[in-house]
């Protein structure tokens, strides 16, 4: 299994509070991905970075920032959570070796959060 | 843009029945890649196979196998008598080599009673 730790595992918290999730990995891989899972939606990429400090939007970014200080972690946080966040988070991370940009995606175990 | 269908929500077999999950994109890049991933109720996913657009051939791992249709857009999956360890949430996904960005579809829960 790839190293990958998600934290915290699930979080409740309150309409218009911060909230801050982690994805810590230990396998080097230079990707890492934000996605949210929804019903009826399937998985959607928030952000993603290809490298310390490189990070990008994805499809669903609005309301979210992201930042990789270092290569085994990657943060994303909710400036001001709101019910509409409420989801499950996964991180994922993948390995272009030799130029191939589609390596699979290795996926956390995920954090449930309830904005209340 | 891009686009991954799963047309089936949800689907109940009889353990050893047959079963295919349908997938059909839609894409205007002529490289792309197209993923399975599967879902079991513990919630992690696990990747079960990446084709990208220039095999067309199809492909079997034991009691899974994928049919990959250019002409209809379609990458489908069916799992050779089911098992209930099968029960789980399937998705399929595609990428248009822009490094990993996967877009999902919606899922297909599939239930295999014994």
């Amino acid at each position: 299994d790839a190293g990958i730790t998600q934290s915290p595992r699930h979080k409740v918290t309150e309409t218009g509070t911060p909230v801050t999730l982690r994805c810590h990995q230990t396998e080097n891989h230079r990707y890492m991905y934000w996605y949210r899972q929804d019903p009826g939606h399937g998985l959607r990429l928030i952000h993603y970075s290809y490298g310390v400090k490189d990070t990008d939007k994805g499809e669903v970014s609005d309301g979210y920032s992201v930042s990789r200080s270092k290569t085994e972690d990657f943060l994303l946080t909710l400036e001001s959570a709101t019910s509409s966040q409420t989801s499950v988070y996964f991180c994922a991370i993948s390995d272009p070796r030799g130029g191939a940009t589609n390596e699979k995606l290795f996926f956390g175990s995920g954090t449930q959060l309830s904005v209340l | 843009a891009q686009k991954v269908t799963q047309a089936q929500t949800e689907i109940s077999v009889v353990e050893k029945e047959d079963v295919t999950l349908d997938c059909v994109y839609e894409t205007r890049d002529t490289t792309y890649y197209l993923f399975w991933y599967k879902q079991p109720p513990s919630g992690e996913l696990v990747f079960l196979i990446r084709r990208n657009s220039f095999d067309e051939q199809n492909e079997i791992s034991g009691r899974y196998s994928w049919n990959f249709q250019k002409s209809t857009s379609s990458f489908n999956f069916t799992i050779t008598a089911s098992q209930v360890v099968d029960s789980a949430v399937y998705f399929c996904a595609l990428s248009n080599n822009q490094g990993g960005k996967l877009i999902f579809g919606q899922g297909t829960e599939l239930s295999v009673k014994p």
